[in-house]
């Protein structure tokens, strides 16, 4: 089956950016979007379609695909953007999650 | 303003079963695919399951096949989850979730947890 590998966590200093990487067998070819989940929240979609934003996600959450690796990037990163981050791609009539990784704004 | 509101879930012995439902309002319900994705406590997402919006195509993650069955009543705007065979392993927060474009999901519910032990 598909996997999505993403490092386990990544630390930022306040205004500094952050990046995330999403690793996936030609993940390029497939779109790749990103979600926010807080502690006791819901996810929250920040990234779809590899680079786009949803209506009211800052406009310091960026994202790119290709080859066999999508990156999040968080630019001017600040303490409301400390949570967990997961990558997401459709592979064979399946939504696959990646690992997930825990951003800490130090 | 999208609301997915998940009921259902409770504490459940082995081999028992449960039957998930979502209410959604704020949009239109029959247009849109639907999925159930759960959270194991403290891990990470897994999708369950996704239902087309006229239930003509349904897709299973593969430890779930054959023990749990998806689908909606576009005349209630509901969506549910019937859970048979439950396991220790399907212990997680189950949420609702809407299909967003290009493959992403666009709104979340805020979850029912399904707790299977004796």
């Amino acid at each position: 089956s598909y996997e999505l590998t993403q490092p386990p966590s990544v630390s930022v200093s306040p205004g500094q950016t952050a990046s995330i990487t999403c690793s996936g067998d030609k993940l390029g070819d497939k779109y790749a979007s990103w979600y926010q989940q807080k502690p006791g929240q819901s996810p929250v979609l920040v990234i779809y379609q590899d680079t786009k934003r949803p209506s009211g996600i800052p406009e310091r959450f960026s994202g790119s695909n290709s080859g066999n690796t999508a990156t999040l990037t968080i630019s001017g990163t600040q303490a409301m953007d400390e949570a967990d981050y997961y990558c997401q791609a459709w592979d064979n009539s399946a939504y696959v999650f990646g690992t997930g990784t825990k951003v800490t704004v130090l | 303003e999208v609301r997915l509101v998940e009921s259902g879930g409770g504490l459940v012995r082995p081999g028992g079963s449960l039957r998930l439902s979502c209410a959604a309002s704020g949009f239109t319900f029959s247009s849109y695919s639907m999925n159930w994705v759960r959270q194991a406590p403290g891990k990470g997402l897994e999708w369950v399951s996704s239902i087309i919006t006229s239930n003509t195509y349904i897709y299973y993650v593969d430890s779930v096949k054959g023990r749990f069955t998806i689908s909606r009543d576009n005349a209630k705007n509901s969506l549910y989850l019937q859970m048979n065979s439950l396991r220790a392993e399907d212990t997680a927060l189950y949420y609702c979730a809407r299909v967003g474009y290009y493959d992403s999901i666009d709104y979340w519910g805020q979850g029912t947890l399904v707790t299977v032990s004796s």
